[in-house]
């Protein structure tokens, strides 16, 4: 079946700096990503949808500044936390559609601490 | 707005008991069906999914799911479970021809007693 990869798969930041998620599609092109956050014993969020070549599409309640994304080719997108506080910490999942089998395929997810 | 509801949080099985768990979503139009399943430490894995034809699907691992149009169910089923079927469900939903985002369930958690 087809893979989604993200990197890192956790990562433990400072209150206040920057971090960057990659989400890869590694054998099919996906022109639609999307960026989703779980919460310990809950369901996925959907954060935002990641087009490529345009502007991502947030849910609402998603600060867009906060949660920068960018969709520049067709296997990848990023998700980037700006000043990350401990509040931001969470489990990060993202998505790529697969256009001929109309289905999302799952990355392993990143977990993020911020201390 | 779309919705899904998945009305068992919880759910304990033994072993080669059978499975049925509930899903139930809220939307005018034509969708396309999903049922994922989340192992512990691993990521989302696609079970089955329905988009049109044969209500009764059949997907990995010996599940299936039947939809019922009339009552906005889709609900997966598996005869006889494991105790490698412990795991957490998600119901997931999407409006066909529109956009492709899935809105997902509050996921059931599973827990097979060997």
């Amino acid at each position: 079946g087809a893979v989604v990869s993200q990197h890192p798969s956790w990562v433990i930041c400072k209150s206040g700096t920057s971090v960057k998620i990659e989400c890869r599609s590694l054998d099919f092109q996906a022109t639609t990503m999307f960026w989703y956050r779980q919460f310990p014993k809950q369901s996925l969020m959907l954060m935002a949808t990641s087009n490529e070549g345009s502007k991502a599409t947030y849910e609402q309640g998603v600060e867009k500044d906060k949660f920068l994304i960018n969709h520049a080719s067709l296997t990848l997108s990023t998700l980037t936390v700006t000043s990350a506080h401990p509040e931001d910490s969470s489990f990060y999942i993202c998505s790529a559609w697969e256009d001929f089998k109309e289905t999302q395929y799952f990355g392993p997810g990143t977990r993020l601490l911020v201390l | 707005a779309q919705s899904v509801s998945q009305h068992n949080h919880h759910v304990i099985l033994s072993e080669a008991a059978s499975l049925e768990l509930g899903c139930n979503y809220s939307y005018g139009g034509t969708v396309n069906l999903f049922w994922y399943v989340q192992y512990p430490g691993q990521h989302l894995q696609l079970l089955l999914k329905y988009f049109s034809g044969d209500p009764l699907v059949k997907g990995i691992k010996g599940f299936e799911a039947e939809f019922i149009k009339s009552k906005f169910s889709f609900n997966l089923r598996k005869p006889s479970v494991q105790w490698s079927d412990t795991a957490e469900y998600f119901c997931a939903v999407n409006a066909r021809g529109a956009t492709n985002k899935l809105i997902f369930g509050t996921g059931t958690l599973l827990a097979v007693q060997p």
